[in-house]
């Protein structure tokens, strides 16, 4: 088991600039979720999706697009990249009845 | 909304000194309470976890504490070694709703 992935590890954007964060798990968990961490505030809940198909959004969801169109895939999409997205995205997932979330390695954005 | 509140933000103790950390939440809801443990550049890594059923739990060094009155849990790591250094986050969420809520997190340094 892979358990959590998440490409790229980094990644630097210009501002209004497009990209996809990708996050994938093997464990067959239903739940998956998008968390950004910026310092002194935590993990924040982006998007996160109770299984293929749905997904819902999270505190601070704004310039940010989700989809689940499979069990194993949950893709984050920043569709016009600014400043204040700057961060480190945590993907995670849970497996359905379960309480232990898992998180991905993570990915550091930068947007100039 | 709901919010988890978290104390110190930092915490310094010498080698062997116990140190403690102190979370409060808002949703009398929330029946589980998660403690996580990150190092520098890594992933939030899950080190002991509370039921609401349960008012204490141990696992060699370290310990949680829950009092459903009062909304408030805390961390407790005795016998302290510069390997605990780390950010320790402490999170709530209710079964089912697959939602968790964050605190702010606590740098612990472990001097020798």
């Amino acid at each position: 088991n892979a358990g959590v992935t998440q490409t790229p590890k980094f990644q630097v954007l210009k501002t209004g600039q497009s990209m996809t964060l990708q996050c994938a798990q093997d464990m067959n968990h239903e739940y998956m979720s998008w968390y950004r961490q910026d310092p002194g505030m935590g993990l924040r809940l982006i998007h996160y999706s109770v299984g293929a198909g749905i997904t819902d959004q999270g505190e601070v969801p704004n310039g940010y697009n989700v989809s689940r169109s499979t069990t194993e895939d949950f893709p984050l999409r920043l569709l016009s990249a600014a400043p204040s997205q700057t961060s480190v995205y945590f993907c995670a997932s849970l497996a359905a009845g379960a309480d232990t979330q898992y998180f991905g390695p993570g990915t550091r954005l930068t947007v100039l | 909304g709901e919010n988890v509140e978290q104390h110190p933000s930092t915490l310094s103790v010498q080698e062997g000194d116990s140190a403690v950390i102190k979370c409060t939440y808002s949703d009398s809801a929330s029946n589980y309470f998660p403690w996580y443990k990150q190092e520098l550049g890594k992933r939030p890594q899950l080190i002991i976890d509370i039921r609401s059923n349960v008012g204490e739990k141990k696992d060699q060094r370290i310990a949680v504490t829950l009092n459903k009155t009062a909304k408030h849990f805390s961390l407790h790591i005795t016998e302290t070694q510069p390997e605990d250094s780390a950010v320790y986050f402490c999170a709530a969420s209710s079964s089912g709703t697959y939602k968790y809520i964050f605190g702010t997190g606590t740098r612990l340094k472990v001097l020798a």
